[in-house]
């Protein structure tokens, strides 16, 4: 079965622009979470979507947000582009609506470069 | 806030020698998983322990669960250059994850 689908895989923004990232999950996932990965910070969770609800949410600012659509597909934005947001971006999807013994499926990520 | 520490930050090792990962918090998950990252990629789950005290072994990888639930091992034998890659451990505590900083495991051969 396919897996989860990030496009695009590399994307280059100049500060204070605003970027646009999607995610397709496996399949049957009704759940879609955002990751940031940085050198510095590691994997931080950015966001979690269940059936168009978003349920839990890191600590960043508010110029990342999401969504979540009807047949599960998932959008994250950033607004107002710092430096500091360029990052791998990942998504990750799950079958069960908490926790998931079974594990997420990550995708291959969205290589932020902001400059 | 919950935190996950994992020790050590970076290992470098000859191909064949014994290496343990440790992942450790003072909050309880309920379960943890493993994941394994190679550049340019996603994390890629290797196992999920769900019971305190609990072992889990996968060909030469073998994890444990701490019996309260806050800490976990992962402990490879006879490490072969393909195992290198960035391991990272992952705290459940409802619909997200927790991840540790991560472990570059680097086998030469």
């Amino acid at each position: 079965k396919a897996g989860v689908t990030q496009t695009p895989r590399y994307l280059i923004k100049t500060r204070g622009q605003q970027v646009t990232l999607s995610c397709s999950p496996i399949s049957g996932h009704r759940s879609v979470s955002w990751y940031q990965q940085t050198p510095g910070q590691g994997l931080q969770f950015l966001f979690e979507y269940f059936s168009e609800t978003q349920r839990n949410k890191g600590n960043f600012p508010g110029r990342f947000s999401g969504r979540q659509f009807s047949n599960s597909r998932s959008e994250m934005n950033v607004s107002t582009l710092e430096l500091g947001d360029s990052a791998l971006y990942l998504c990750a999807s799950s079958r069960d609506s908490n926790w998931s013994p079974y594990g997420y499926t990550f995708g291959s990520g969205t290589r932020l470069t902001v400059v | 806030t919950q935190l996950l520490e994992q020790s050590p930050q970076f290992l470098s090792i000859q191909e064949g020698e014994n290496l343990t990962v440790y992942c450790n918090s003072s909050s309880v998950f309920s379960s943890l998983q493993w994941y394994r990252q190679e550049p340019g990629e996603g994390p890629v789950l290797l196992v999920t322990v769900v019971t305190g005290g609990e072992v889990k072994k996968l060909k030469r990888l073998t994890f444990q669960f701490g019996d309260a639930r806050k800490d976990s091992s992962l402990h490879i034998t006879a490490a072969q250059p393909g195992d290198t890659g960035l391991y990272l451990c992952a705290g459940n505590a409802g619909n997200m994850l927790t991840f540790g900083g991560g472990t570059r495991l680097m086998v030469k051969p």
